[in-house]
């Protein structure tokens, strides 16, 4: 099974739409943490968020607004008024460092195109 | 400036042949990470080094070796044993390893002919 699940293979919308991004987890450890990359086309990715497992609290920063709900094991990612630029590929990523120290499991990804 | 390289940016070799990706940092951190990335197929682990002269298998490690002999530099030999070596590959390290952000490199399109 998949520890980190993007449903969405690719999404598009038109400029200035809001989107949201899906990102469900799995895990059995009560530490753990969560991240949000972006790869646009240039091929480098960018990160965005870290979030632990003891921080429910919703984080905004700008346009970007993160929604972490543990009882639905989802860390889910709002783009508010989408532009051009944020077209790109959108990773959300694991780690469980009581489990040793593994690097990050990453989810396969959300393609977003944003239209003109 | 600080970052990560990896060159070449676009790499070409014939099957059978092996080749080394490079990958070098000056941020100072401790681990570092080689990823390799299909389409549809997100980031998937090949290696990983937590300290110099140290390094674990990923989840895809048959097929790839590495060694960390200095602290900024990880490379990537992608053997002849890989049997489907044409993807994308990145870099990425961090100042330790754990749940810290990791800073990726452009990364390399190697493509076997």
């Amino acid at each position: 099974a998949q520890k980190v699940t993007q449903a969405q293979t690719e999404i598009s919308v038109v400029e200035k739409e809001d989107v949201t991004l899906d990102c469900v987890y799995e895990t059995r450890d009560t530490t753990y943490y969560l991240f949000w990359y972006k790869q646009p086309p240039s091929g480098e990715l960018v990160f965005l968020i870290r979030r632990n497992s003891f921080d429910e609290q919703n984080e905004i920063s700008g346009r970007y607004s993160w929604n972490f709900q543990k009882s639905t094991s989802s860390f889910n990612f709002t783009i508010t008024a989408s532009q051009v630029v944020d077209s790109a590929v959108y990773f959300c990523a694991l780690s469980e460092p009581n489990s040793g120290n593994t690097p990050l499991v990453f989810g396969k990804g959300t393609r977003l195109s944003v239209i003109a | 400036d600080g970052g990560i390289t990896q060159s070449p940016k676009y790499l070409f070799r014939k099957e059978g042949q092996n080749v080394t990706l490079s990958c070098e940092q000056n941020l100072n951190h401790d681990a570092m990470y080689w990823y390799r990335q299909d389409p549809g197929q997100g980031l998937r682990l090949i290696y990983y080094s937590q300290i110099v002269n140290d390094f674990q298998k990923g989840d895809i490690a048959e097929g790839y070796s590495v060694s960390r002999e200095k602290k900024e530099s990880f490379p990537l030999t992608v053997t002849s044993a890989q049997k489907n070596p044409t993807a994308f590959y990145l870099c990425a390290s961090s100042i330790a390893a754990g749940p810290n952000e990791q800073f990726f490199g452009p990364g390399t399109r190697l493509t076997v002919l």
